[in-house]
């Protein structure tokens, strides 16, 4: 597609319940990253691929959350057990080269709501 | 501390007022960041600094490595500009700072 694509748009989730969120980068990009955004703030890194490898997940909050990209393209956010402290906007971006800071492209983002 | 501070952190103006929107970094980058972010979460990249100045349109960014300082300038703002702008530098990952949220007024 022409840009990042992220599904769901919206989620509800009750705590405790897991979610998945997707992210579809532009075709071809090797690096994605995740982010998260808590309101009235800015957003903060989660982790990071260079195609299927995850370089970096330094920024993952706790073991509840996990992230895959097992064909290098299309990723998948997962956060387990959803905790109310977990609501946020979940951003995703892809960029050519590899760590490279040039040509970010983010996702619309999906808002994560924990009830 | 913040490794990004932006100021101020809401703005609220009438249209055709000149903008300014500041950034400040305590870290040492090789390029910065400005980035637009509407109500529906949507991020648009707006400029990559690394020196100078930058100009697209009514926009205008700068930046001082030495003084590890940026600026973005709106002219002649207009309601449309009304969003959150975020300033991001390369450390070892992008780091974003919380943003400015510009609401233009006609």
């Amino acid at each position: 597609g022409a840009g990042v694509s992220q599904s769901p748009r919206y989620k509800v989730a009750k705590r405790g319940q897991d979610v998945a969120l997707r992210c579809d980068p532009i075709s071809g990009h090797v690096s994605l990253f995740w982010y998260q955004q808590a309101l009235g703030q800015g957003p903060e890194f989660l982790t990071y691929f260079q195609n299927e490898a995850q370089l970096d997940k330094s920024g993952l909050p706790s073991d509840r959350f996990f992230a895959e990209r097992p064909e290098g393209s299309v990723s998948t956010l997962k956060i387990q057990r959803t905790q109310q402290e977990d609501s946020a906007v979940y951003l995703c971006a892809s960029s050519p080269p590899a760590r490279g800071f040039y040509g970010y492209t983010f996702g619309s983002g999906t808002r994560l709501t924990v009830v | 501390k913040n490794e990004v501070e932006q100021s101020p952190q809401n703005l609220t103006a009438q249209e055709g007022e000149f903008i300014t929107i500041n950034c400040s970094y305590s870290v040492g980058i090789s390029a910065l960041h400005w980035l637009q972010q509407h109500p529906g979460g949507g991020i648009v990249s707006l400029f990559m600094l690394s020196s100078g100045k930058k100009k697209h349109g009514r926009l205008i960014a700068t930046i001082n490595i030495q003084e590890k300082h940026s600026s973005l300038h709106i002219t002649a703002s207009h309601p449309r500009d009304s969003a959150v702008y975020i300033c991001a530098v390369m450390v070892e990952k992008l780091t974003f700072g919380t943003g400015t949220r510009l609401t233009i007024i006609p």
